[in-house]
């Protein structure tokens, strides 16, 4: 079965600092990957996704996320954090030709100044 | 423009209640969904409907019935509310189904809690 892990439960940078977030994945194919992020009391955002291609992928508010197959990984990256990013963050899998979402247990980033 | 909008944002009843939770897209969209939210933040999809069809039920209990009177609207409907369906409940949306890894658009939740 589809899996997604997010072992870091709680992440905590300084404002310009930079930042990984990972993500690891159990799926017997090559899947379709996205790291989403839910500010307070809000929904889910996409911030990036990944298909085919490229492996290093870029997306919205600075953030790059790298595919490594070998690793069975998909990191979220950003060089330099802003205090408007802390939020949870939540890598996702979906399964080839659905949109079914599966998600991690997120992230939490608090970022202080 | 809203986007996705859900009402209400807020849900507070007592056990053994009935309640609905409606949820509307303007974008457009074919694709609808209603994830669960628990108190750890884990994310878990319910429910997927697509063009008014149900494609997506995932062992949800049958005390939850959701209702898509056309593509732009998608309802839930709790039967007997229990203290376990307290959650934040998201509704979603995305262009179609049949193309994998379509962006899914998140409403901004309702905050259910069963005294």
């Amino acid at each position: 079965a589809q899996s997604v892990t997010q072992p870091d439960i709680h992440i905590t940078v300084s404002e310009g600092a930079s930042l990984e977030l990972r993500c690891n994945y159990s799926y017997g194919a090559t899947p379709y990957l996205f790291w989403y992020v839910q500010s307070p009391g809000q929904g889910l955002q996409l911030l990036l996704k990944y298909f085919s291609g490229d492996t290093l992928v870029q997306g919205i508010k600075g953030f790059e996320a790298e595919f490594k197959r070998s690793q069975s990984s998909f990191n979220l990256r950003k060089p330099s954090v802003h205090w408007s990013d802390a939020a949870e963050y939540f890598c996702a899998v979906a399964p080839y030709n659905t949109d079914k979402l599966i998600f991690g247990t997120g992230t939490r980033l608090q970022v202080f100044p | 423009d809203t986007a996705v909008s859900q009402t209400p944002k807020y849900l507070v009843t007592q056990m053994g209640n009935d309640k609905s939770i409606k949820c509307e897209q303007n974008l457009g969209h074919d694709t609808m969904y209603w994830y669960k939210q628990d108190s750890k933040k884990f994310l878990k999809i319910m429910f997927s409907y697509n063009n008014k069809e149900l494609i997506i039920n995932e062992t949800v209990p049958n005390r939850f019935s959701p209702k898509s009177p056309d593509k732009a609207h998608l309802n839930l409907h709790i039967n007997s509310l229990e203290l376990g369906d307290s959650a934040v409940y998201f509704c979603a949306s995305s262009q179609d189904w049949d193309t994998s890894g379509n962006e899914q658009f998140f409403g901004p939740g309702t905050r259910l809690t069963v005294l």
